[in-house]
Order: C-alpha cells, then sequence, then structure tokens
C-alpha cells in the first residue's frame, strides 16, 4: 500500500494563479480531509468528505474548492491563490474511527 | 479561537526519563482525543488515541491521560528516546471526523 500520496511536493505560483492539489489513498477509505499548517500554528481543516460525492466544508474553506467523484481520490483547487494562501497543505484519509492517515505534505508558496 | 491548546512550544528532556506534554481543550463536547506526531518534512502520523469514556490509554511506552473535569490531558513517554525527538499534536474531535489540533509541542530527547 502506498497509503495516502500527494502531489506536487512543492509549487510556487502567481498571486491569480488557479491551481490543483492532488491527494489519493489506496486503503478504501470513506473519509478523506484536506488541513493547513502554517508557522506555529496547528492543523487547521479546510474541507472533508464522508464519502464519494458528499463534501463539507472546515474552518478555513475560503478559497478552496473540492469534489470527491471516486473513493480514492479528493482533489483539492485553489481558484484565484493569493498571498495568505502560503502554507503546507496535508491530505488525510481515514475509516471509521477518528485515526486519520497523513500524506507527505504540499509545500505552496504564492508570491 | 483555539478550543485545542499546547502552552508549552517546545520541551527538553533526557534520555530515558520521562516526557510529559500537555493539551488543554475548552469544548465540553469533545468525546475523542488523539496525538500525532511529526517529524520534519512529513506528515503527522498517528501514536495514541483515547474516548472521553476512560481517563487512561496505553501503548507501550506512550500512555494517555484524559482528566474530564479539568479538560486536560496528557502524553507521557517512558523512557524518551532520542528518535522521539519531533513535534507532538494534540487534536479532540466531537463524535464526527473532524479533528482540531492544538498548535504542537516541539519535543528534544538529549542523548
Amino acid at each position: 500500500n502506498a497509503g495516502v500520496t500527494q502531489t506536487p511536493k512543492f509549487q510556487v505560483l502567481k498571486t491569480g494563479q488557479s491551481m490543483t492539489l492532488q491527494c489519493a489513498q489506496d486503503m478504501n477509505h470513506e473519509y478523506m480531509s484536506w488541513y493547513r499548517q502554517d508557522p506555529g500554528m496547528g492543523l487547521r481543516l479546510i474541507h472533508y468528505s464522508v464519502g464519494a460525492g458528499i463534501t463539507d466544508q472546515g474552518e478555513v474553506p475560503n478559497g478552496y474548492n473540492v469534489s470527491r467523484s471516486t473513493t480514492e481520490d479528493f482533489p483539492l483547487r485553489l481558484l484565484s491563490a493569493a498571498p495568505s494562501q502560503t502554507s503546507v497543505y496535508f491530505c488525510a484519509s481515514g475509516a471509521g474511527g477518528l485515526e486519520q492517515y497523513f500524506g507527505p505534505g504540499t509545500r505552496l508558496t504564492v508570491t | 479561537d483555539q478550543q485545542v491548546k499546547q502552552n508549552s512550544p517546545s520541551l527538553s528532556v533526557q534520555e530515558g526519563r520521562i516526557s510529559i506534554l500537555n493539551c488543554d481543550y475548552t469544548n465540553s463536547m469533545f468525546d475523542y482525543f488523539l496525538w500525532y506526531k511529526k517529524y520534519p518534512a512529513e506528515g503527522p502520523t498517528f501514536l495514541i488515541s483515547i474516548s472521553s469514556i476512560k481517563d487512561k490509554n496505553e501503548d507501550g511506552r506512550f500512555t494517555v491521560f484524559l482528566n474530564k473535569s479539568a479538560k486536560h490531558l496528557s502524553l507521557h513517554i517512558v523512557p524518551s528516546q532520542p528518535g522521539d525527538s519531533a513535534v507532538y499534536f494534540c487534536a479532540a474531535a466531537n463524535s464526527g471526523y473532524a479533528l482540531n489540533f492544538g498548535k504542537g509541542t516541539s519535543l528534544l530527547v538529549t542523548p
């Protein structure tokens, strides 16, 4: 099992550009989520999904879109990148319990 | 408003001694608590959890204690090893999948 994979590992965007952060898991987990981590902060939930076709907002959803067309994939879209979105993004997945498995992260810089 | 607080940004402990990491929470609806460990440039990894119906959970060198009346939990690592040096995040959930994270405590175990 590869677990949770994220691409790309690093990305630099200019303000106003859009992009999609990819996340995939091969553990057949129903639950997937996106967090961001900023310096000196804990992880903050952006969006989550409890199954294919079902998504909901977390604590900091503004500026991000998600969709869940398959169990395996949960991409995060930045519609118009802003410097405030410079962060490390983590994708996670989980089964019925609350233990979640995190990917290695994508480090995003918006200039 | 931070609902999960880790008030010690860092902790240094000698190898072989006990490490005690603390976490406080404000939301009395939280019923599940987790500790994650994070190395630089990696995603968080699940360490240990406890539900609100218990006051202690043990897994090898790691023990989590929960004091619901004080809204406080702690992670004990005995004995501490240099490989335990990492950032430890406390997280809490309210019967759902969305985790609320603290800001983390950086543990350094010195030989």
